[in-house]
């Protein structure tokens, strides 16, 4: 049972570039949570999604970003026209359906973002 | 909201020793407590975790220990080896959100 994917591990974009992070979570997990870490902090929360809907996305940006949970295929998170301040890792996670929402998360190994 | 914050950046300890990571946090709302690792170039792994309704949970080789009372919590990992080097956070959450605060992190360096 695949853990958590998230690709590509590694992304370099410049400035006014767009950016697609893919994560697809665990076998039978319909619960994805994106977060961002940047250097030597904590992980923050940006967006919370189950299939086709976005459940929470309080810690996203309002504006060039976005996330979504298609029905078929993994989650997206797009950062449009990336600035410097965009750079960070960012990592998804994923839990069980049925579960409570508290329970413990599993995580990818997340994608390393650069703007140059 | 809430905050969590660890009350060291960095602990280095010998290997074999007992290392304590500690955790606080704000909210008295607060019933769900992890733990996670996370090693270089890696996301963060689950270690274990206690509910509110619980002051103390053992697992392998780690304790954790919640105080509700002054809002801690602490991560005790025995016989500390090498392998254990890595950063650690604590995490929160409340029923009223089930999306885990994280706090910063302490790295932990195990010398041999």
């Amino acid at each position: 049972n695949a853990g958590v994917m998230q690709n590509p591990r590694h992304l370099v974009r410049r400035r006014g570039q767009e950016a697609r992070l893919r994560c697809s979570p665990m076998k039978g997990h319909s619960h994805v949570y994106w977060y961002r870490q940047l250097p030597e902090e904590g992980l923050k929360f940006m967006v919370y999604l189950q299939k086709e809907n976005i459940i929470d996305e309080s810690g996203m940006p309002k504006e060039r970003f976005s996330a979504e949970f298609p029905k078929e295929g993994p989650s997206i998170l797009r950062i449009q026209q990336v600035v410097r301040g965009d750079s960070a890792a960012y990592f998804c996670a994923s839990s069980p359906e049925g579960q409570k929402l508290n329970e413990k998360l599993f995580f990818g190994s997340g994608t390393q973002l650069s703007v140059l | 909201g809430e905050s969590v914050g660890l009350h060291l950046p960095t602990l280095s300890v010998q290997e074999g020793d007992n290392s304590i990571i500690n955790c606080a946090y704000s909210n008295s709302a607060s019933d769900y407590f992890i733990w996670y690792k996370q090693e270089s170039g890696k996301g963060p792994q689950f270690i274990i975790d206690i509910r509110s309704n619980m002051d103390k949970r053992q697992g392998q080789r780690v304790t954790v220990l919640l105080n509700k009372t002054v809002k801690h919590l602490s991560l005790q990992i025995a016989a500390t080896q090498p392998g254990d080097s890595a950063v650690y956070f604590c995490a929160v959450a409340s029923g009223g959100s089930y999306i885990p605060t994280f706090g910063r992190g302490t790295s932990l360096i195990v010398h041999p």
